[in-house]
């Protein structure tokens, strides 16, 4: 099984500042399969990126997602008030399909 | 635009069977182009995933839970569903059901996966 470790759990930063979030695989897979999800309290989470770049309909280019091998980032360029919430990894590369344990952005 | 919808018991009793099921709606679930599957989140933690179905049938589960779960479609009704046996008090969960796409329009034109649609989520506790 591939173990997505994510970190750090938690981020408290402030409106406006840049928030990096990583996604880091315990065996490599292809930047394909990587996706990236936002989850607001009470909600469904939302597919943000997929193909550990490429963003989904309707997400804000603050949103940017790269790497490769066993090591993606998250970032948001600058933190809009909607944009606390849980951030969570997941891997299509090799079944079982995981997800990390997600990062939570707060606000500091 | 296409929706899901999960529905099911919100309360059952340990050692028996949990039954859920996803209605699609403002699509048909018969495409080759998607994987439909379920997700659960116990209180307070992250996602688990379960396991996924394709319209013609086939299936792809986690081995932590292959041996207690059943996914099945139904393309007459336009749904698709999940049985989790002999249920424990660690099955108290909020379960989505989503659907994968396989193709997903990345730069260069190449094809990627996503879960980009969800449904609200239900809530399962397992109690006597």
């Amino acid at each position: 099984e591939t173990v997505l470790t994510q970190s750090p759990g938690t981020l408290s930063l402030s409106p406006g500042e840049r928030a990096t979030l990583s996604c880091r695989a315990s065996e490599t897979f292809s930047s394909t399969f990587l996706a990236w999800y936002q989850q607001r309290p009470g909600q469904a989470p939302r597919l943000l990126i997929f193909g550990a770049s490429n963003r989904a309909t309707g997400i804000p280019d603050r949103f940017s997602g790269s790497g490769s091998g066993t090591d993606f980032t998250l970032t948001i360029s600058r933190l809009e008030p909607e944009d606390f919430a849980v951030y969570y990894c997941q891997q299509y590369g090799s079944s079982p399909w995981t997800f990390g344990q997600g990062t939570k952005v707060e606000i500091k | 635009q296409v929706l899901l919808q999960a529905s099911g018991p919100g309360l059952v009793k340990p050692s028996e069977t949990l039954s859920l099921t996803c209605s699609v709606s403002g699509g048909s679930i018969s495409s080759s182009s998607y994987y439909w599957g379920w997700i659960r989140q116990p209180p307070g933690k992250g996602l688990e995933w379960i396991g996924s179905i394709y319209y013609r049938g086939s299936t792809n589960y986690n081995p932590s839970l292959k041996s207690r779960v059943t996914i099945s479609v139904d393309t007459s009704k336009n749904q698709f569903s999940l049985k989790v046996n002999s249920v424990t008090a660690a099955d108290t969960a909020v379960y989505h059901c989503a659907r994968l796409n396989t193709m997903l329009r990345g730069v260069g034109g190449y094809f990627f996966y996503g879960m980009d649609v969800w449904g609200q989520g239900t809530t399962v506790t397992v109690s006597s």
